[in-house]
């Protein structure tokens, strides 16, 4: 099983430009859930789809945040325009529900410097 | 007041010794409960589930404490790999939605 897959593993770029994160969840999950991480946040739920539908998507600071869930196998997180505050880790997990634990499995995440 | 509240830490102990982390939860309507280890520059996963009646797992030792809120992580008999943050981790209801701890950090020295 190649786990959850994300890429880019890094991305800089300059305030303004779009940024586009991408996601391929374990086959077969049904949930899929974006996270970003910063020292002084810890670690934020953005939005989380269940069946490629979005269920919460609370957690997403503005508009300037999107994601879509076009099939079971890929998701993408959108910045646009992005500024230096988005600069954080991105990490994309997925789980099966229906288990009793929602156990999570995390992507490798992607590290995302906005300057 | 955040709904996940953990000791940031970090602890630093020696090989060898027992190390304790406390959590709290502000609803009292979460469910299910776990704690996850992330490593430096790495994702966040799962270590163990925490059940009501406590549960145990090799070194490690889970406990909850439904009518304080409370969540305890025991780490027995240290070891150098057992460096890392520890995440306290609230279901809220029967959504999958996670809700994570800030973490504590733990540092392990010879």
């Amino acid at each position: 099983d190649a786990g959850v897959i994300q890429s880019p593993r890094h991305e800089v770029t300059e305030m303004g430009q779009e940024v586009t994160l991408r996601c391929k969840p374990i086959s077969g999950h049904n949930s899929l859930f974006w996270y970003r991480q910063t020292m002084m946040r810890g670690l934020e739920l953005l939005i989380y789809f269940n069946n490629n539908v979005p269920i919460d998507d609370s957690g997403m600071p503005e508009d300037r945040f999107s994601a879509k869930m076009p099939n079971a196998s890929f998701s993408t997180l959108k910045i646009q325009p992005s500024e230096p505050r988005d600069s954080a880790v991105y990490f994309c997990a997925s789980s099966l529900r229906g288990l009793d634990l929602y156990e999570q499995y995390f992507g490798p995440g992607t590290r995302l410097t906005v300057t | 007041r955040k709904e996940v509240e953990q000791d940031p830490g970090p602890f630093n102990v020696p090989e060898g010794a027992t190390v304790a982390f406390n959590c709290t939860y502000s609803n009292s309507a979460s469910q299910s409960f776990f704690w996850y280890r992330q490593d430096c520059r790495k994702e966040p996963k799962l270590l163990m589930s925490v059940y009501s009646s406590g549960n145990e797992d090799g070194r490690f030792t889970a406990q909850l404490n439904r009518a304080s809120q409370y969540i305890s992580l025991l780490i027995r008999d240290s070891k150098l790999s057992d460096s890392a943050t520890y995440l306290c981790v609230v279901n809220l209801s029967n959504t999958g939605k996670l809700i994570f701890g800030q973490g504590t950090t733990l540092q392990v020295k010879p």
